[in-house]
C-alpha cells in the first residue's frame, strides 16, 4: 500500500493564478482531512470529508474550495492564490477508528 | 473553542538525558489525545492515541500519559535519532477533527 500520497510535491503560484491539490489513499477511509501547516502555528484544519460526495468546512476553509467524487480523492483548490495561503498543505485520512495517517505534504509559494 | 497548548516550543538534550514535553489541552467532548512525531520536510508520524484519564502507553523510548487537561510524551535516555518535531492533537466532534499544538522541535546531542 502506498499509504497517503499527495500531488504535486511543490508548486510555486503567482498571484491570483488558480491550482487543484491532489491527495489519493489506497486504505479504503471513509474520512479525509485537508490542513495546513505554518511555522509557529501548527496544523491548522481547512476542510475534511466524511464519505464519497461529501465535504465540510473547518477551521480555516476561506479561499478554498475542495471535492470528493471519489472515495480515495480529495481534491483541494485555490481559485485565486495569495500571498497569504503560502503554506505547506497536508492531507490526512482515517478508517473508523480514531487515528489519522497524514501524507507527505505540499509546500505551496504564492509569489 | 478548542485548544491545545505544548511546551516547551524547542527543547536540546543531551543523549541519555531523560526529559518530558507538556500538552494542554482544553477541548469539548475530548475524543482521544494524539502524538505524531514529525521530520523535516515529512509529514507527521502517528505514534500514540490516548483516551483516558490515566491511560499510559510506550513505545520504545517514549512513553505517553494522560489527565483531565494535560498530556505527557516522556523521553527515557534519548538517541540522536529521537530528534524530531513531537506534536500534540486533540479529537473532538463528529467527525473526529484533530486540533494541533505548534509542537515540541526536540535536539539531542550526541
Amino acid at each position: 500500500n502506498a499509504g497517503v500520497t499527495q500531488t504535486p510535491k511543490f508548486r510555486v503560484l503567482k498571484t491570483g493564478q488558480s491550482m487543484t491539490l491532489l491527495c489519493a489513499q489506497d486504505m479504503n477511509h471513509e474520512y479525509m482531512y485537508w490542513y495546513r501547516q505554518d511555522p509557529g502555528m501548527g496544523l491548522r484544519l481547512i476542510h475534511y470529508s466524511v464519505g464519497e460526495g461529501t465535504t465540510a468546512k473547518g477551521e480555516v476553509p476561506d479561499g478554498y474550495n475542495v471535492s470528493r467524487l471519489k472515495k480515495q480523492n480529495f481534491l483541494l483548490g485555490l481559485e485565486s492564490a495569495a500571498p497569504s495561503q503560502t503554506s505547506v498543505y497536508f492531507c490526512a485520512s482515517r478508517p473508523v477508528s480514531d487515528t489519522q495517517y497524514f501524507g507527505p505534504g505540499t509546500r505551496l509559494t504564492v509569489l | 473553542e478548542d485548544q491545545v497548548t505544548q511546551s516547551p516550543e524547542a527543547l536540546r538534550l543531551q543523549e541519555g538525558e531523560s526529559s518530558s514535553l507538556n500538552c494542554s489541552y482544553t477541548v469539548s467532548g475530548l475524543r482521544g489525545l494524539f502524538w505524531y512525531r514529525q521530520d523535516p520536510g515529512k509529514g507527521p508520524e502517528f505514534l500514540f492515541t490516548l483516551y483516558s484519564a490515566g491511560e499510559e502507553k510506550e513505545k520504545e523510548r517514549l512513553k505517553a500519559t494522560l489527565t483531565k487537561k494535560e498530556s505527557f510524551l516522556h523521553i527515557t535516555a534519548p538517541k540522536p535519532e529521537d530528534s524530531a518535531t513531537y506534536l500534540c492533537a486533540a479529537s473532538s466532534g463528529s467527525a473526529r477533527q484533530l486540533t494541533f499544538g505548534s509542537g515540541t522541535q526536540l535536539t539531542v546531542l550526541p
